[in-house]
């Protein structure tokens, strides 16, 4: 199992430039997640999705947008990136909403210029 | 306010020696969970240990153990004979209402806090 997967690993983008993280999971997970994390305020949820086909918004939503491709796929929008938005993105899985444990993938580094 | 407060920036331990971590929580649902997770210098988050609210006892793992004082709302992280390898920032997260049938039930972060274990 490879657990929770995300790419690319790195990206630079322009003000303005548009792109899409991707994130799968291959433990058969109803809920997935995103977060962003920079220094100093730890991890904040950006949108998650309890189960296919739903998603909702976290803390930082503005910005972004998600979709839940299937069951496995979980990805993050950047419609026009801003400085602002230079972070780690962090994907991550349970079981459901309510479960104990989120499992979470080894992150995407974005910088925006 | 903060759900979850970590308020040392930075600790430092002695190889072999134990360390506590601090954390308190902030919420009135009865039912809650604590997590502590680790992340190394590579960047990835790796899950530690669980404490539910409605649980009994501490939950240990290996050398990690969670010291759970509910009527304070603190979790603190045990880490007992540190290795080097411990050397990580340490996150610690709550997730209210964890019996709901609806509504969203994100983990919450604390700010973390950053573990160097000298030799």
């Amino acid at each position: 199992n490879a657990g929770v997967t995300q790419t690319p690993k790195f990206q630079v983008l322009k003000t303005g430039q548009s792109m899409t993280l991707q994130c799968a999971q291959d433990m058969n997970h109803n809920s997935m997640y995103w977060y962003r994390q920079d220094p100093g305020m730890g991890l904040r949820l950006i949108y998650y999705s309890a189960s296919e086909g739903t998603t909702d918004k976290g803390e930082v939503p503005n910005g972004y947008n998600v979709s839940r491709l299937n069951k496995r796929e979980f990805s993050l929008r950047l419609e026009s990136a801003a400085p602002s938005q230079t972070s780690v993105y962090f994907c991550a899985s349970s079981v459901d909403d309510k479960g104990e444990t989120q499992y979470f993938g080894p992150g995407t580094r974005l910088l925006v210029l | 306010a903060q759900k979850i407060t970590q308020t040392q920036p930075g600790m430092f331990v002695q190889e072999k020696e134990a360390v506590t971590l601090d954390c308190t929580y902030d919420t009135s649902d009865p039912s809650y969970g604590l997590f502590w997770y680790k992340q190394p210098s590579s960047g990835e988050m790796i899950f530690l240990i669980y404490q539910g609210s409605y649980d009994q006892q501490n939950a240990t793992e290996g050398r990690y153990s969670l010291n759970f004082q509910k009527a304070r709302k603190s979790a603190n992280l045990v880490i007992s004979a540190s290795q080097l390898g411990d050397s990580a920032m340490y996150f610690c997260a709550m997730r209210e209402a964890l019996f709901r049938n609806s509504g969203n039930t994100p983990l919450v972060f604390g700010k973390g806090t950053r573990l160097s274990v000298i030799a």
